[in-house]
């Protein structure tokens, strides 16, 4: 059974820390790692894609890191403001076309 | 200007019907995907068609048929509504198959009572 999960499930940051979070997928037959954002009443929107072991992207404030082989990615903010609380989901791609989401971490950022 | 548009955006509807939701992207994207968002919030993927070719069929109930009539529509049709069917459904698209990001829909509420 393919299993995606990520950690924390909910976090709290004071507004202007930095924080991150984890997904954990599998690390066998390995295609693509996606990240997205989902705003509450508004859909999921692409933050990045990740293919290849060791990729480290950006967009801003935020940056993931991701380790195929031991199945992993990191999902880091520098200096949350209020508008990045959401929920942060991945989606773990596999080569046999198995599109799995994780559960996602709910991120609230306090003023 | 809408990039991925779905209808209708609430449906509310009696078990042992059956409906249609309807999905259609502007971006020119070759692939278009069906998901199912459940009561423990979940996203699992239902469909996937890529070019009007069906790629990705999961485990889903024959009761769930999707119909892509071109690359910009991928609509999904439920028959014999079951309560259990109750859940948001979104639509998305990719430019091509594979791994590229997609672009998700707005969600369609349906409710089985």
């Amino acid at each position: 059974i393919l299993n995606v999960e990520q950690s924390p499930q909910s976090l709290h940051v004071q507004e202007g820390d930095s924080t991150n979070f984890t997904c954990s997928f599998p690390s066998s037959n390995f295609y693509a790692l996606h990240w997205y954002r989902w705003e509450t009443a508004k859909s999921p929107e692409a933050l990045f894609v990740m293919t290849l072991n060791g990729d480290e992207k950006k967009k801003g404030r935020i940056s993931a890191t991701l380790n195929t082989k031991e199945g992993y990615s990191y999902l880091y903010i520098k200096g949350s403001q209020p508008e990045d609380s959401a929920t942060y989901l991945c989606a773990f791609w596999n080569r046999d076309d198995k599109i799995i989401f994780g559960k996602g971490t709910r991120l609230h950022i306090l003023p | 200007d809408t990039a991925v548009s779905q209808t209708p955006k609430y449906l509310v509807t009696q078990m042992g019907n059956d409906k249609s939701i309807k999905c259609e992207q502007n971006l020119g994207h070759d692939t278009m995907y069906w998901y199912k968002q459940d009561s423990k919030k979940f996203l699992k993927i239902m469909f996937s068609y890529n070019n009007k070719e069906l790629i990705i069929n999961e485990t889903v109930p024959n009761r769930f048929s999707p119909k892509s009539p071109d690359k910009a529509h991928l609509n999904l049709h439920i028959n014999s509504l079951e309560l259990g069917d109750s859940a948001v459904y979104f639509c998305a698209s990719s430019p091509f198959r594979d791994f590229y990001e997609q672009y998700f829909g707005p969600g369609t509420r349906l409710t089985v009572t």
